[in-house]
């Protein structure tokens, strides 16, 4: 069964380093998604992503982060200068489409921020 | 401003138990809601769609539920087993949008 994929698993920075984490989305789908989990927090969205351009953001997704899909399989989430809150589980997800179809999530890359 | 809420936090039952987990959302004009299945240190997995005209939804053991006028919906895990231990996530997607918004979840320990 196709599966949402993330590198790495578990990414070790110090505080203000440039980090790029790395999905790559079930292969037929379309939408794209980054959300994150700050430890015992809910889970929290950060952007969506279609056709090359952002199509949905949340406030937490502030300059410091940017999404790139780079070639037709990898999607990537920059965060530009780490702060210690950035410490969090990230999650890539992806859907066939937007009209309420199952977003399907990747086991998440674990970003520690020393 | 879109709240989902989970009640219980924290749910132990001996194995073989049927039993019920609450989801309740505080927007009424959603456009779908998903569980999803979270063990330690893991990814989310999905298991279960309920579309907002849906009513219900099965999958093996597991049954959801939604009632959108009253914002709520129920998991019901059938004969329990030490393997369903986890913690079991819902989440609303308002119509209009793309994102899910979460609940904190319910930790699940299934006893044997």
């Amino acid at each position: 069964e196709p599966e949402v994929t993330q590198t790495p698993s578990h990414q070790v920075t110090q505080m203000g380093q440039e980090v790029i984490l790395r999905c790559v989305p079930i292969s037929n789908h379309l939408y794209f998604y980054w959300y994150r989990q700050i430890l015992g927090q809910k889970v929290e969205f950060l952007v969506s992503f279609y056709n090359n351009e952002i199509s949905e953001k949340s406030e937490i997704f502030d300059d410091q982060f940017s999404v790139e899909r780079p070639d037709g399989s990898n999607f990537t989430l920059k965060i530009r200068s780490t702060k210690l809150e950035d410490s969090a589980m990230y999650f890539c997800a992806s859907s066939v489409d937007n009209r309420g179809d199952t977003q399907y999530f990747g086991p998440g890359t674990r970003l520690t921020v020393l | 401003k879109q709240e989902v809420t989970q009640i219980p936090a924290a749910l132990s039952v001996p194995e073989g138990e049927n039993l019920v987990l609450n989801c309740s959302f505080t927007d009424s004009a959603i456009y779908n809601l998903q569980w999803f299945r979270q063990d330690p240190g893991k990814g989310l997995t999905s298991l279960l769609l309920i579309q907002s005209s849906q009513r219900e939804q099965t999958s093996g053991r597991l049954n959801a539920s939604l009632d959108k006028s009253s914002g709520r919906s129920t998991l019901y895990i059938a004969a329990s087993q030490p393997g369903d231990s986890a913690t079991y996530l819902c989440a609303v997607r308002r119509g209009g949008a793309q994102k899910l918004v979460f609940g904190q979840g319910t930790r699940l320990t299934i006893n044997p």
